[in-house]
């Protein structure tokens, strides 16, 4: 059972340029959203979705998109990649009323 | 406007002692309430947690504890192991028909002390 699988791991990006963050998960949960952690800020809200079709803004969206097409994947889109984007991304999911399981995060770098 | 809040970022014990992290929250329609705890280069994992029905949640070593009138909740860890040396994440929701989001505090670093 894989549970919350984020690729990639790593990723350096130049300022201007765009790439999407792959979270899946196998467990059939509906519930999905995606953190940000940045030392002394904690893990701050971006963008969750309560089911396919379905996503909402959380605490820091700007600069950040979403879709949710299938139940299985939440993919975060950064659209021109900033150095504040910097931090470690955290993919979640859960099923009504359980605790939240997450991935092992994507640390990206943006110079 | 930080709704979550763990006011010391780090905290540190001897092995067998009681470790006890404390968090604090300023929204009252928070009524479930979790800690999460997190190694280095890995995602968060549950630890536990309490409805806003209770005032004491056990299980083992951890024993989380809410105050709703002083919007405050501990974790106990008793006895403290090495292995608990980790940062560990107080979080709020609201309820299952509210807006699914989880607020998270900016964490406490555990150390516990051989």
């Amino acid at each position: 059972n894989a549970g919350v699988t984020q690729t990639p791991k790593f990723q350096v990006l130049k300022t201007g340029q765009s790439m999407t963050l792959q979270c899946a998960q196998d467990m059939n949960h509906e519930y999905m959203s995606w953190y940000r952690q940045d030392p002394g800020m904690g893990l701050r809200l971006i963008h969750y979705s309560v089911g396919a079709g379905i996503t909402d803004q959380g605490e820091v969206p700007n600069g950040y998109n979403v879709s949710r097409s299938t139940t299985e994947d939440f993919p975060l889109r950064l659209l021109s990649a900033a150095p504040s984007q910097t931090s470690v991304y955290f993919c979640a999911s859960s099923y009504s009323g359980s605790p939240l399981h997450f991935g092992n995060g994507t640390r990206l770098t943006v110079t | 406007d930080q709704q979550v809040k763990q006011n010391s970022p780090s905290l540190s014990v001897q092995e067998g002692r009681i470790s006890i992290l404390n968090c604090d929250y300023t929204n009252s329609m928070f009524d479930y309430f979790l800690w999460y705890k997190k190694y280095p280069a890995e995602g968060p994992t549950f630890l536990i947690s309490i409805s806003s029905i209770k005032d004491k949640n056990e299980d083992g070593r951890f024993t989380v504890f809410l105050n709703k009138s002083a919007k405050h909740l501990s974790l106990h860890i008793v006895p403290s192991q090495p292995g608990d040396s980790a940062v560990y994440f107080c979080a709020a929701r609201r309820g299952l028909s509210g807006t699914y989001k989880y607020i998270f505090g900016t964490g406490t670093r555990l150390k516990v002390l051989a």
